[in-house]
């Protein structure tokens, strides 16, 4: 069982609030990913870190924000939620050198 | 660019009926292979890969998959569903184990009894 937990599972926001996503793993792993995921649509990246301090943009273009303070925590930040972020937001992490990824069972949020 | 295609939206199979997934890929080498399932209200886990040598693999819960290089599939088989596979299975490809993932967009399975 992987050792990742997000937080909040649900949330549901008014517009132009600032909420904070939390993700956290205690397997030590290196890698850490952010991803967006809608209904029937492919898993899209929108943030990515390879360590400490080291935070980088996926893909798909994203108004979020993310740090990485500690290897183990690896926080996404909206400033100010739009209904346009109503979505899943799945969490991941993998070793250096490792081939599995390691998924957070994901934050269900909804803008209003 | 590099994309992955799985063609069907949706499957529904009856409990004790075998299943095939579907999975297509473009990318110029062979890229290392994954398929994740994704129960209701969880993450995603990882099933199966595929890198390198024997092209049919094994995975956990009885799945496996077989990596067809000439037609650029890795489809998904199970010769027996229980109501427990109900779940969106997901495929994906990396160039290398470094690399970020490309994903397609799921197949809903969907079990009669």
């Amino acid at each position: 069982e992987a050792d990742i937990y997000q937080t909040p599972r649900y949330l549901v926001i008014g517009t132009g609030k600032k909420i904070t996503l939390e993700c956290s793993q205690t397997m030590g792993h290196d890698k850490m990913y952010w991803y967006q995921q809608d209904p029937g649509m492919e898993l899209h990246l929108i943030h990515y870190s390879y360590g400490v301090n080291s935070t980088e943009k996926g893909d798909l273009s994203s108004e979020s924000t993310v740090s990485r303070i500690r290897t183990e925590h690896f926080p996404l930040t909206l400033e100010s939620a739009r209904p346009s972020h109503t979505s899943q937001y799945l969490c991941a992490s993998k070793r250096q050198g490792g081939t599995e990824a390691f998924f957070g069972q994901g934050t269900r949020l909804t803008v209003v | 660019a590099q994309s992955v295609t799985q063609p069907d939206i949706h499957i529904t199979v009856s409990e004790g009926a075998s299943l095939e997934l579907r999975c297509n890929y473009s990318y110029g080498a062979t890229p290392y292979l994954f398929w994740y399932v994704q129960s209701p209200g969880q993450g995603l886990q990882l099933l199966l890969k595929y890198f390198s040598g024997d092209t049919l693999v094994q995975g956990i819960k009885g799945f496996e998959a077989e990596f067809k290089r000439s037609q650029s599939s890795f489809n998904l088989r199970k010769p027996s569903v229980h109501w427990s596979d109900a779940a969106e299975y997901f495929c994906a490809v990396a160039p290398d184990s470094n690399y970020q993932l490309i994903w397609g967009a799921g197949t809903k399975l969907i079990i009669k009894p």
